[in-house]
């Protein structure tokens, strides 16, 4: 079946340091891939989404690039302010065979200091 | 951004008892998602909801969950009768169309079964 790794639980940093959330994901059709953000006691926002191979999905600071070769979705952002402290989740919705099923990733907690 | 609202936001039951989460989706959307997340742990897709009925299903949906939107009102996730293991977050969610669309998310319905 379908799957979405991130092998991060929990990245701390500074304020303006470089955020890099490692995300691969596996499934056997042509997905959309997704980045949602999670802040404490709210439901998950979207915050990336990106549809096309080898194409890139930039947002408020945030970019993710969709490698078909490395079946990678990583998320970065180039300075975190303490307000992007959140849980950020990588996802996938299949092409096929799903009604717009969305498939999770574990969930990689960001905590930045200020 | 479009606003998905779940009532109640937390809910305390005795094992066996039934209860109804609700959801006030996003007006104009005709998909309707529930998810599970168990504290700690990723967030799990249950079923999805268009035209009346049930699109998809995962095997967490168990015979004792029930959805259902009557009237265009709430979208309702009843569980009947209630398991120790059914204590976790529950994510209501919407999207406008089906195939690949963003999901909007509410806050969330924490549910504690005693």
């Amino acid at each position: 079946g379908d799957s979405v790794t991130q092998k991060q639980g929990q990245v701390t940093l500074s304020e303006d340091d470089f955020l890099f959330i490692n995300c691969t994901y596996s499934t056997t059709t042509y997905p959309t891939l997704f980045w949602y953000v999670q802040y404490p006691g709210q439901g998950p926002q979207l915050l990336l989404k990106v549809t096309t191979a080898n194409n890139k999905g930039i947002s408020r600071g945030f970019e993710a690039t969709y490698d078909k070769g490395t079946t990678s979705f990583h998320l970065q952002k180039a300075s975190v302010q303490e307000s992007d402290s959140a849980v950020y989740f990588c996802a996938l919705v299949p092409l096929s065979g799903s009604f717009n099923k969305l498939t999770f990733g574990a969930g990689t907690r960001l905590a930045v200091c200020p | 951004g479009p606003k998905v609202l779940q009532i109640p936001s937390h809910q305390i039951i005795d094992m066996g008892q039934m209860v109804t989460l609700n959801c006030d989706p996003v007006s104009n959307h005709l998909y309707f998602y529930w998810y599970k997340q168990i504290l700690g742990q990723q967030m799990e897709f249950l079923v999805n909801f268009y035209n009346g009925k049930v699109m998809e299903k995962s095997k967490l949906f168990k015979d004792q969950f029930s959805v259902e939107r009557p009237d265009g009102s709430y979208f309702t996730l009843k569980i009947q009768p209630t398991a120790l293991e059914d204590s976790a977050v529950y994510f209501c969610a919407s999207s406008l169309g089906g195939n690949q669309d963003t999901q909007y998310f509410g806050p969330g319905t924490r549910l504690l079964v005693l």
